[in-house]
């Protein structure tokens, strides 16, 4: 089965940037749908958003605009871009593959936007 | 958006026991819905996807049925490693979305 481990995380001021990688172990990589869920402390999870094996993209609309989702087969890697960080985007990220359903998932990593 | 609720909000049960948690969809999905298991500090793992297809390694103890609006996930017969939050997620239509969760607890 295909590993997720993402890196990345971090404590980071309000209006700041941080970018998420997520590595994937297999040769089929190049063809998965990627996605990012986070979930705030204590919360439930919230998609945030999703590259097709194309690159076409799709985001929440809390995120729409301030986060990008590139990724680079090269390096069976997907990243998550977050600008203008706010006190609410303070969560743990989740990448996972996407058929639709999530599965399998990354470890998780931890952002936190404070100052 | 397609809003995704769930019942109950927590559940107190005691190993052995047949559970039901209900999901339902502000909109038919179809079977465009999946079930997750999540224990305290881990990430979510997969049980069904399509409503009612068991993800492979997942005891068969879990099964999931519906379609349009209403879900259900059923576990058959409790054992002490199913206590854990239960969230179902709708991947009909973007934005997805997920329900608030059922936490099972022991009783």
């Amino acid at each position: 089965e295909v590993q997720l481990a993402e890196s990345g995380g971090g404590l980071v001021q309000p209006g700041g940037s941080l970018r998420l990688s997520c590595t994937a172990s297999g040769s089929t990589f190049s063809t998965s749908y990627m996605s990012w869920v986070r979930q705030a402390p204590g919360k439930g999870l919230e998609w945030v958003s999703v590259i097709y094996s194309d690159e076409r993209k799709h985001y929440a609309d809390s995120v729409k605009g301030r986060f990008t989702i590139f990724r680079d087969n090269s390096k069976n890697t997907v990243y998550l871009q977050m600008d203008s960080l706010r006190v609410e985007d303070t969560a743990v990220y989740y990448c996972a593959n996407c058929e639709g359903w999530f599965g399998p998932w990354g470890q998780g990593a931890l952002v936190t936007v404070s100052s | 958006d397609i809003q995704m609720t769930q019942s109950p909000s927590t559940l107190s049960a005691s190993v052995g026991d047949r559970v039901t948690i209900t999901c339902r969809a502000s909109q038919s999905i179809s079977t465009w819905l999946a079930w997750y298991q999540q224990k305290p500090g881990k990430a979510p793992k997969l049980l069904i996807y399509k409503a009612s297809t068991l993800q492979n390694g997942v005891p068969s103890g879990f099964s999931g049925s519906g379609s349009g609006t209403d879900f259900t996930l059923t576990i058959s017969s409790l054992q002490p490693d199913d206590f854990a939050t239960y969230y179902c997620q709708q991947y009909s239509a973007y934005p997805y979305t997920f329900g608030p969760g059922t936490k099972l607890e022991l009783k």
